[in-house]
């Protein structure tokens, strides 16, 4: 059974542009959530899908927004980047539709904003 | 305020020791589910344990034990004779349920082990 698969795997974007991060889940899983982690934040939580809802989100700038697909892909967009934005951006899947079943995670998307 | 707390950001040992990390949570709920996560240098966290407020049994598993008390809300996982293998960062985490009755995780910063051969 194939992983979680985030695409791409490195990005290099410049202040003000935007950017969109690909995630696919784990065959049936119908949740996926979105983490950004940067050395010593830890992962912080960005929002999360299951059936094409947003069922929770975090507290981040309406900058960032995701959106979930028929099929549970899910794709996140950072619209006028800064340089803060810079980090580790997770996918995670799990199965059940409640999030405290154990989560499966993506290799990531490694975002640098200059 | 929900929180979990790794208060050593980075751990060295030589291998065949044991060391235990630590983590601290607080909630103000009664069910809640704590977890730890291993993220190697790949990058995807790999799930290790959860455990769930109501079963403060400690587990072994292999090499890693994991020891919850709730009266100290800490949730500590050891390794036993440590490989370097085990060389990654760790992460505990919290879920509780959110207003909206689904649940949503909290991380702690991480623990950078580092098992030097």
């Amino acid at each position: 059974k194939a992983g979680v698969t985030q695409t791409p795997r490195y990005l290099i974007k410049t202040r003000g542009q935007q950017v969109t991060l690909s995630c696919s889940p784990i065959s049936g899983h119908r949740s996926v959530s979105w983490y950004q982690q940067t050395p010593g934040q830890g992962l912080q939580f960005l929002f999360e899908y299951f059936s094409e809802t947003q069922r929770n989100k975090g507290n981040f700038p309406g900058r960032f927004s995701g959106r979930q697909f028929s099929n549970s892909r899910s794709e996140m967009n950072v619209s006028t980047l800064e340089l803060g934005d810079s980090a580790l951006y997770l996918c995670a899947s799990s199965l059940a539709s409640r999030t405290n079943e154990k989560l499966f995670f993506g290799s990531g998307t490694q975002l640098s904003v200059l | 305020a929900q929180k979990v707390t790794q208060a050593q950001t980075e751990i060295s040992v030589v291998e065949k020791e044991d060391v235990t990390l630590d983590c601290v949570y607080e909630t103000r709920d009664t069910t809640y589910y704590l977890f730890w996560y291993k993220q190697p240098p790949s990058g995807e966290l790999v799930f290790l344990i959860r455990r769930n407020s109501f079963d403060e049994q400690n587990e072994i598993s292999g090499r890693y034990s994991w020891n919850f008390q709730k009266s100290t809300s800490s949730f500590n996982f050891t390794i036993t004779a440590s490989q370097v293998v085990d060389s990654a960062v760790y992460f505990c985490a919290l879920s509780e349920e959110t207003t909206s009755g689904t649940y949503k995780y909290i991380f702690g910063t991480g623990t950078r082990l580092k098992v030097l051969a």
